[in-house]
């Protein structure tokens, strides 16, 4: 039973180019969401998703696109990544918004 | 003013010894509370819910004051393996599902 799982759980990129962080469950959630984690911020919301093709922002979305074309998908791209954008991906997972479920995160570094 | 507060510590406690920590919540509206834990480098992972008449998991006891707006985690008999840090986390809402994290409350239990 995989859960949620998230992929890749490292990368390393340069400013400018674009970066896909996917994120799957396998539970058939209604919602899925994406959060950072930085020092002294702790997990902010970037973007969160109700069902399928539904998305909406959160605290943190500029910079950020995602997509949700099937359930169990919610792919985070960073368009043209900044040195600010270095931080830990969480992706979430809830079957009626409460009680969320997260992956393992992805450490992102852009130099 | 940050919309969930709580001190980042460390907590330093001996083994067998109780802890308390507090947190704070801005907004009035927040239905729905939570402790989670997040082990280092790890995801959060939920601990309990918080309901208005206090509730308890074993060694775990949560108090939610509305009218002071404060959530409380009660540690009894801290073991080596609740070394964590404990998230204070809010549902405001908002209509979005989302949870809205506190920075933390680290923990550490030691022989």
């Amino acid at each position: 039973d995989a859960g949620i799982t998230q992929s890749p759980r490292y990368k390393i990129t340069e400013t400018g180019r674009q970066v896909t962080l996917m994120c799957h469950q396998t539970w058939s959630h209604s919602y899925m969401f994406w959060y950072r984690q930085d020092l002294g911020h702790g997990l902010r919301l970037i973007y969160y998703s109700a069902a399928a093709d539904i998305t909406d922002k959160g605290e943190v979305p500029d910079g950020y696109v995602v997509s949700r074309s099937k359930t169990e998908n919610f792919p985070l791209t960073l368009e043209s990544a900044t040195r600010s954008q270095t931080s830990v991906y969480f992706c979430a997972s809830s079957d009626r918004g409460e009680t969320q479920y997260f992956g393992p995160g992805t450490r992102l570094l852009v130099l | 003013r940050k919309e969930v507060e709580q001190d980042p510590g460390p907590f330093n406690v001996p083994e067998g010894a109780t802890v308390a920590f507090n947190c704070t919540y801005s907004n009035s509206a927040s239905q729905s509370f939570f402790w989670y834990r997040q082990d280092c480098r790890k995801e959060p992972k939920l601990l309990m819910s918080v309901y208005s008449s206090g509730n308890e998991d074993g060694r775990f006891t949560a108090q939610l004051n509305r009218a002071s707006q404060y959530i409380s985690l009660l540690i009894r008999d801290s073991k080596l393996s609740d070394s964590a840090t404990y998230l204070c986390v809010v549902n405001g809402n908002t209509g979005r599902r989302a949870l809205t994290f506190g920075s933390g409350t680290r923990l550490q239990v030691q022989p």
